[in-house]
């Protein structure tokens, strides 16, 4: 059964360092996409960043990037330049297979940003 | 851009009490997702719809009920609110297809609370 793991129950940052989130994930399909999502405290689930199993590069969008192990089957997201904006819950994600399917998700970091 | 809206943001019900939460996806999105997140937890997928048909179904409660419309709008139906149904329910859409990375895109989420 797949299942996500994240270590991490909480993070702190100084504001304008990077971060790194960790993510490690246990599937048997050869064929799976990666997310992640940031939950700020008002709620909303917001998309930041995909990695497709079968894609060479990391992926990157703006200050995200993830650092794809896919032998170590790893997700860890990074953060850039961390804005007091960031502080949320992050929470890493799998899907099984290419179509359409349902997300399983790790137990969220919650990351900080301290001024 | 168009997101996903969902409806009510807010539900106050009483245990016993049923209660209808209603998403519309994002335009030309073909598969709907309905999460539950408990109080400190991580959402957990109840069901999915791709065009208009169920297409999987997590543990949802028999008191739970779903269907996707023409319109391809959905509704989650849920009878005899207990208590433990206090949670924020997401719900998600996609496109689904080799082409497409099938990301999900959340709604803000509908808070229940059954007293």
């Amino acid at each position: 059964a797949q299942k996500i793991t994240q270590t991490q129950p909480g993070m702190f940052v100084q504001e304008k360092e990077a971060v790194t989130l960790d993510c490690t994930y246990d599937t048997s399909d050869q064929s799976y996409g990666l997310f992640w999502y940031k939950q700020p405290s008002s709620g909303e689930m917001i998309f930041l960043i995909y990695q497709g199993s079968y894609d060479e590069q990391n992926a990157t969008e703006g200050r995200y990037s993830l650092n794809f192990q896919k032998a170590r089957k790893s997700a860890n997201l990074v953060i850039s330049a961390s804005q007091l904006g960031d502080s949320a819950m992050y929470f890493c994600a799998m899907r099984e297979g290419v179509q359409g399917g349902k997300l399983i998700f790790g137990q969220g970091t919650e990351l900080s940003v301290k001024p | 851009a168009a997101g996903v809206i969902q409806s009510p943001r807010h539900l106050i019900k009483e245990k016993r009490e049923t209660a209808t939460l209603k998403c519309y996806p994002i335009p030309r999105h073909d598969t709907v997702y309905w999460y539950q997140q408990g109080p400190g937890q991580d959402p957990q997928f109840l069901i999915s719809f791709y065009e208009k048909m169920q297409s999987d179904k997590g543990s949802i409660p028999d008191r739970f009920s779903a269907q996707q419309f023409s319109d391809y709008h959905s509704e989650l139906n849920m009878s005899s609110l207990e208590l433990g149904d206090s949670a924020l329910y997401f719900c998600a859409s996609s496109l689904v297809g080799h082409l497409h990375k099938n990301i999900q895109y959340f709604g803000a989420g509908t808070r229940l609370s059954v007293l």
